[in-house]
């Protein structure tokens, strides 16, 4: 089944350590997001890739940084993670075409800052 | 500014009834707008979305009905069952901003048996 996978699942760091997590799709979609949820918050999202052109949110942190070497996968790099960086990060992929369509979400990776 | 709002945190509805989820726009621009449901530690799951185009969209026990001159959208759920008990979130979207998801709060669903 086509699908998007987040690796790992759960992921636990220590406050400032470096962490990367990581999403790869089936789907062949050219368009991949980065979110962030805390609780049951909306989703936030952090960044996204149109192909290979990187799109910044304004307000996100310098700390995150991603990248796409190819259209099946995309990373997420923390930085230095602080203790408000715990949540859970959403990887998202649509497949956009110039009309409207669907955004397909990955299971999501638990991380906490220890 | 919340462009998307579900003005209700929460919803408890009994099992085989029609549960109803109502979420509010301002931003006369979306075109585009979907359903998603949470479960706790999990991604959202796309369940039902509309075109600004058409007022009704049906698929199975799902139905979704958008009120453009009202700027209302409702998500209806008949019969209910307890695996609906989730978070289901309501968003928009617009093609000038390339389609990028704007997210209402959500609203915690509990179907009581």
């Amino acid at each position: 089944d086509a699908m998007v996978i987040q690796n790992p699942r759960y992921q636990v760091t220590q406050f400032g350590k470096p962490v990367t997590l990581s999403c790869s799709q089936t789907l062949n979609h050219n368009v991949m997001y980065w979110y962030q949820q805390k609780s049951s918050q909306a989703p936030k999202l952090l960044f996204h890739y149109y192909d290979k052109d990187f799109n910044n949110e304004a307000d996100t942190p310098d700390n995150f940084q991603s990248r796409r070497p190819n259209t099946s996968f995309c990373f997420l790099d923390i930085r230095s993670p602080g203790l408000g960086d715990a949540a859970m990060y959403l990887c998202a992929t649509s497949g956009l075409s110039g009309t409207s369509d669907t955004q397909y979400f990955g299971p999501g990776t638990r991380l906490t800052v220890l | 500014d919340q462009q998307v709002k579900q003005n209700s945190p929460s919803l408890s509805v009994q099992e085989g009834r029609i549960s109803i989820l109502n979420c509010d726009y301002t931003n006369s621009m979306f075109d585009y707008f979907l359903w998603y449901k949470k479960y706790p530690a999990e991604g959202p799951t796309f369940l039902i979305s509309i075109s600004s185009i058409k007022d009704k969209n049906e698929d199975g026990r799902f139905t979704v009905f958008l009120n453009k001159s009202a700027k209302h959208l409702s998500l209806h759920i008949v019969p209910s069952q307890p695996g609906d008990s989730a978070v289901y979130f309501c968003a928009a979207s617009a093609l000038r901003s390339n389609y990028q998801l704007i997210w209402g709060a959500g609203t915690k669903l509990i179907i009581k048996p």
